[in-house]
């Protein structure tokens, strides 16, 4: 079955430095990976969409890369700010059904200044 | 446009209670879906309706569960006979039909606490 996983414990980084959150999936060839924040308390919000034939995507700070081979997407934060703080959440386009979205657990990032 | 709209935020009610959800997406957004997302987990997709037409539910919704959305804009969520395992954060979103790469766009959701 499809799985999705991503790094379970929180990532603690100093302010300023770049943050890396990783996405890896298994059993399943997605058309395209997304990836949304998420504060306590409210739904995600939809931050950057990269397709299976793009290796890297970049928007202002934020940097995504999809590597089909090894089944995995990295998720990169320069200068991080504390208001960066969220879960972020990886989402893939699921295999069957209608075109709707499959969402790993999600991981913690925590920007200290 | 405010974007996605939730009603109520919050929601206790007692095991056996019936309670409904009430979501309004972006105006024009064909696409409506729900999820449901418990403490440290990802959202887990419930139903997708595309205008009034409910296409999929998730294996996940059980018969104690029903969504509508009967003229294509809001969409109500029921859930009858609430067991405390329905406690959760239940999340609304919409995407329009030109976005053929579905980018979503989330409401506040609503939080429910079964006693």
């Amino acid at each position: 079955s499809q799985k999705i996983e991503q790094n379970s414990e929180a990532l603690n980084i100093q302010e300023g430095k770049t943050a890396t959150l990783t996405c890896n999936y298994t059993n399943y060839s997605p058309a395209y990976l997304q990836w949304y924040r998420q504060d306590p308390g409210r739904g995600p919000v939809f931050l950057l969409l990269i397709r299976e034939n793009e290796k890297e995507k970049r928007k202002e700070r934020l940097k995504v890369t999809f590597d089909t081979t090894l089944k995995q997407s990295l998720f990169h934060i320069t200068a991080s700010q504390p208001a960066d703080s969220a879960t972020y959440l990886c989402a893939l386009h699921r295999l069957s059904g209608y075109s709707t979205l499959t969402f790993g657990k999600g991981t913690m990032l925590l920007v200290s200044p | 446009d405010t974007g996605v709209s939730q009603d109520p935020r919050h929601k206790i009610t007692k095991r056996g209670q019936n309670v409904t959800f009430r979501c309004d997406p972006i105006s024009e957004h064909n696409r409506l879906y729900w999820y449901r997302q418990t403490l440290g987990q990802g959202p887990e997709f419930l139903t997708y309706f595309q205008n009034e037409a409910q296409l999929e539910k998730s294996r996940l919704l059980s018969d104690r569960f029903s969504a509508e959305r009967p003229k294509g804009s809001f969409s109500t969520l029921e859930i009858q006979r609430t067991e405390q395992g329905d406690s959760a954060m239940y999340l609304c979103a919409s995407s329009p039909r030109r976005d053929s790469q579905e980018t979503q766009y989330f409401g506040p959701g609503t939080r429910l606490l079964v006693l």
